[in-house]
């Protein structure tokens, strides 16, 4: 079965530094990663995503993230934060089963502080 | 247009209430997915409903029934909740298998 470990429950940072969000998955083959966004009380909104192909893939809001097979990682960055960016993150993983679809298995997340 | 709609937004009800979930997506996708989300905690998968096929959570109780009328409605009929069933009830869609899954805005459920 396939799992997500996000290390950090929470990040504290200054508005217009840089963030990196780390996301590690387990998995036998090469996964579905997906990064969402949740604000309070919300709906998850796809950041980005990776199937296949360039390990860095380039997201919605100035997100990317980066694709390392070697380390089983998936960590999101972003050069500059915004006030706006204060909220959860996971990371998610998506395997085949076959079946036609697949359910998420979700990292517990990492709540984002931005300071002004 | 990648939007999921789901109704009520908000539903609060009795133990011994019967009460339905509405969630409804015109992206034209075929799997479409309900997972509950504690406070504090990541969404859980429940069920799935992909080419009218159901895959079921085991770990989810019979309490919980979904429904899928056709490819862009699904339903999740709720009969003699527990308060610890309280939550946010997310509804997603998909193309299918290995594709990236959209998000409705969640029905806040209380049960008291």
């Amino acid at each position: 079965a396939q799992s997500v470990t996000q290390p950090d429950i929470h990040i504290t940072v200054s508005e217009g530094a840089s963030l990196e969000l780390r996301c590690n998955y387990s998995y036998g083959a090469t996964p579905y990663l997906f990064w969402y966004v949740q604000s309070p009380g919300q709906g998850l909104q796809l950041l980005l995503k990776y199937f296949s192909g360039d390990t860095l893939v380039q997201g919605i809001k100035g997100f990317e993230a980066e694709f390392k097979r070697s380390q089983s990682s998936f960590n999101l960055r972003k050069p500059s934060v915004h006030w706006s960016d204060a909220a959860e993150y996971f990371c998610a993983v998506g395997a085949g089963s076959g079946g036609g679809a697949d359910g998420l298995t979700f990292g517990k997340g990492t709540h984002l502080i931005i300071q002004p | 247009d990648t939007e999921v709609t789901q109704t009520p937004k908000h539903l609060v009800m009795g133990m011994t209430n019967k009460k339905s979930l509405k969630c409804e997506q015109h992206m034209g996708h075929r799997a479409m997915y309900w997972y509950k989300q504690k406070a504090k905690k990541p969404p859980e998968l429940m069920f799935v409903y992909s080419y009218e096929k159901l895959s079921i959570n085991e770990s989810v109780p019979s309490r919980f029934s979904p429904e899928c009328p056709n490819s862009s409605l699904l339903n999740l009929h709720l009969h003699a909740l527990q308060p610890e069933d309280s939550a946010l009830y997310l509804c997603a869609s998909s193309q299918g298998e290995g594709t990236a899954q959209y998000f409705g805005p969640g029905t806040r459920l209380t049960v008291l």
